[in-house]
């Protein structure tokens, strides 16, 4: 079946502008990841959404960055007033069951997005 | 969750086993033990998972030592393929977030 897809694959973007970064989670998926891995700093957990809970935003790097996920499906990541630091691979992962039995489940991951900010 | 402890880098031979160590001293009761890799340029993927018992799967066997401060991911043939860096996780129950360390880069010799 499809797997986690991410679009656009690779973004190139100049410092300032704003940016979107979109995910397509495994359907039926109700948990669904954003990190980022960037040279300096491994893989890093964003923000996570669980069907219509609170997401977790405990890993937004600053209030420039936000996400929402319409309709328990689609996640959109938003990036605003980019700066040179935010370049990095953006990962979206989805698993089944998340919360409830998040100590076992397994994330499938996308290919990310790589952003470029000059 | 609990912090782990991996080799930074290992090497191994096409068709050899190879065994990457892991040691997480502080593990919880209730932490399970979670390895992904991720292959050049891609996301990472999930490996093989356990509490206390050896698991096996088509990928990999995860043996769990007794006193469960360490585990070890056995590939049992390796192929150039197999070459990633490989990560050991632990997940408590307070959340569902994997926080990756540094993980150990595999090398696989022709």
């Amino acid at each position: 079946g499809a797997g986690v897809s991410q679009s656009p694959s690779n973004k190139v973007t100049e410092k300032g502008k704003d940016v979107e970064l979109r995910c397509d989670p495994i359907s039926g998926h109700t948990a669904l990841y954003w990190y980022r891995q960037s040279l300096g700093q491994g893989l890093e957990f964003l923000i996570y959404f669980q069907g219509n809970s609170a997401p977790d935003k405990s890993g937004l790097p600053s209030d420039r960055f936000s996400a929402e996920r319409t309709g328990g499906s689609v996640s959109t990541l938003t990036i605003q007033r980019t700066q040179q630091e935010d370049s990095a691979v953006y990962l979206c992962a989805s698993s089944l069951v998340g919360r409830t039995s998040g100590n076992r489940d397994t994330q499938y991951f996308g290919p990310g997005t790589r952003l470029t900010v000059l | 969750d609990a912090k782990t402890t991996q080799p930074n880098s290992m090497e191994s031979n096409e068709e050899e086993p190879v065994h990457l160590p892991c040691n997480h001293s502080t593990i919880s009761g209730t932490d399970y033990i979670h390895w992904y890799r991720q292959l050049p340029s891609q996301g990472p993927e999930y490996v093989i998972h356990g509490l206390t018992s050896n698991v096996n799967n088509r990928m990999a066997s995860l043996a769990i030592a007794e006193d469960r401060k360490s585990s070890t991911l056995i590939l049992h043939r390796a192929t150039l393929r197999d070459a990633a860096v490989y990560y050991c996780i632990l997940r408590g129950t307070s959340g569902s977030r994997l926080t990756f360390g540094e993980g150990t880069q595999l090398t696989v010799n022709p």
